[in-house]
Formats: C-alpha cells, sequence, structure tokens
C-alpha cells in the first residue's frame, strides 16, 4: 500500500546551521506531497505542498523538491532558528472513491539550539 | 476567518467508557476528516464526511463512529474505550471541490484512557 518513510529523529542543530530531513514515498499513481509541522502542544500547520513532478514547494525559507524519479520530497532550509524547533511530517494525498486522505510518515523532530 | 476549533483539548476516561469529541469546521469549508495521532507518531486517518454521510473510513473498528452537521461542524464517538485509544485525536477541515485541497487542522483533543 501506499507509504510515506522519513528519517529518523530527533535531529538537533546549532541555530544558522543547514537543514535537510530526507522523505521518500510509495504510492501508485502520481499523489500530491505535502510537508506539514507540528509545533509542541498544538495541531498539524501546513508548511509547504507540491502537486506534480519537479514542483518546488517553498515557505518561510524552507522548500522541498517533487523527484518522481526517486519518489523523494526532501526537506531543507538553508539558516535554521530556535523557532524552528518542531516536528516536520510528509505527507502524501490519496484520492479514492469519493475521498481523500493524508498519508502521514512517522515525524522527525528538530530541535535548534542558540 | 476562523480556523478549525476542536473541545475539550484534554479528556480523561476510564477503559470501557464512551467518549465524544467535537470539531468546528474553518468557515466555508464542507469536508471534515478525522485523524489519530499515538504518541510518538503520524496522524492515521479515521474517517472524512461530507454532506453529512461518511464518504471514506480507515482502518478503524466500528466502534469509532461520527456525525457532521448541517453547519458542517462534527462530532467524533468512541465506544468501549481501550487504552490503546489514547491518543491525540485531531479534526481537519477542507474544500471536497479539489481533492489536492490543503487540510486545515485543529489543535487536537488529547485523549487519555486509563
Amino acid at each position: 500500500g501506499d507509504s510515506v518513510t522519513q528519517m529518523e529523529g530527533p535531529v538537533t542543530l546549532s541555530e544558522e546551521a543547514f537543514l535537510t530531513i530526507n522523505c521518500t514515498y510509495t504510492a501508485t499513481g502520481y499523489p500530491s506531497l505535502f510537508w506539514y509541522v507540528q509545533y509542541p502542544g498544538e495541531g498539524l500547520q501546513l508548511l509547504l505542498k507540491a502537486t506534480k513532478a519537479d514542483d518546488k514547494g517553498s515557505n518561510k525559507g524552507f522548500e522541498a523538491t517533487y523527484r518522481k524519479e526517486t519518489t523523494s520530497f526532501h526537506l531543507e532550509k538553508g539558516s535554521v532558528q530556535v523557532s524552528d524547533s518542531a516536528v516536520y511530517f510528509c505527507a502524501l494525498i490519496k484520492g479514492s472513491g469519493g475521498y481523500n486522505k493524508l498519508i502521514f510518515g512517522a515525524g522527525t523532530r528538530l530541535a535548534v539550539h542558540p | 476567518e476562523t480556523g478549525v476549533t476542536q473541545s475539550p483539548t484534554h479528556l480523561i476516561k476510564t477503559r470501557g467508557q464512551q467518549v465524544t469529541l467535537r470539531c468546528s469546521s474553518q468557515s466555508g469549508h464542507n469536508t471534515v476528516s478525522w485523524y489519530q495521532q499515538a504518541l510518538g507518531q503520524g496522524p492515521q486517518f479515521i474517517f472524512q464526511y461530507y454532506r453529512e454521510e461518511e464518504n471514506g473510513r480507515g482502518n478503524f473498528p466500528p466502534r469509532f463512529s461520527g456525525l457532521q452537521f448541517p453547519n458542517y461542524s462534527s462530532e467524533l464517538n468512541v465506544n468501549a474505550l481501550e487504552l490503546d485509544d489514547s491518543a491525540l485525536y485531531l479534526c481537519a477541515s477542507s474544500l471536497r471541490s479539489s481533492y489536492n485541497s490543503p487540510l486545515h487542522f485543529g489543535n487536537g483533543t488529547r485523549l487519555t484512557v486509563t
């Protein structure tokens, strides 16, 4: 079945370091891909998305490129801040029989220290 | 624009009891989905409602049921609670008109079953 695999955390970085969180997926067809972020005690917020191959999603300095050939959607940021500390979820959307659902990876916790 | 709101924020129940969780959709959204997020894991799709009917369901037993009301608010009911039902329950609203439409999540209800 369809699935999303993320690199295990926690990822611990110093402020202004470069961030990469790896995400690969298995799916039939060409799903849309998403990154969601979850801050402590909160729900999920959409960070960015890409709907077709070679699309680049970007927001708040984060970016990810939909790579069909490697079935990947890695999240990157050039210079992280303490406020970026959160759990990041990679997800794909699967439509079937008139409804759609998000399939999430297990999440990667990011901790940024001053 | 009002976001997705969920109530209560926290709840403690005893095994065997029943629980009702509530969700108000984002203004203008006609579809609501519920997800279960166990500790340290990604959210898992429970079901989706559109026009007051369940139109998609994940791998959850029938003791998980829901309702969607004419104003698009929603309830999640869980009967015969088990210890493994302890989780963060997330409600998400979206527009059904586009299967790529991002889901907007509430902050969730943290359910603890003792």
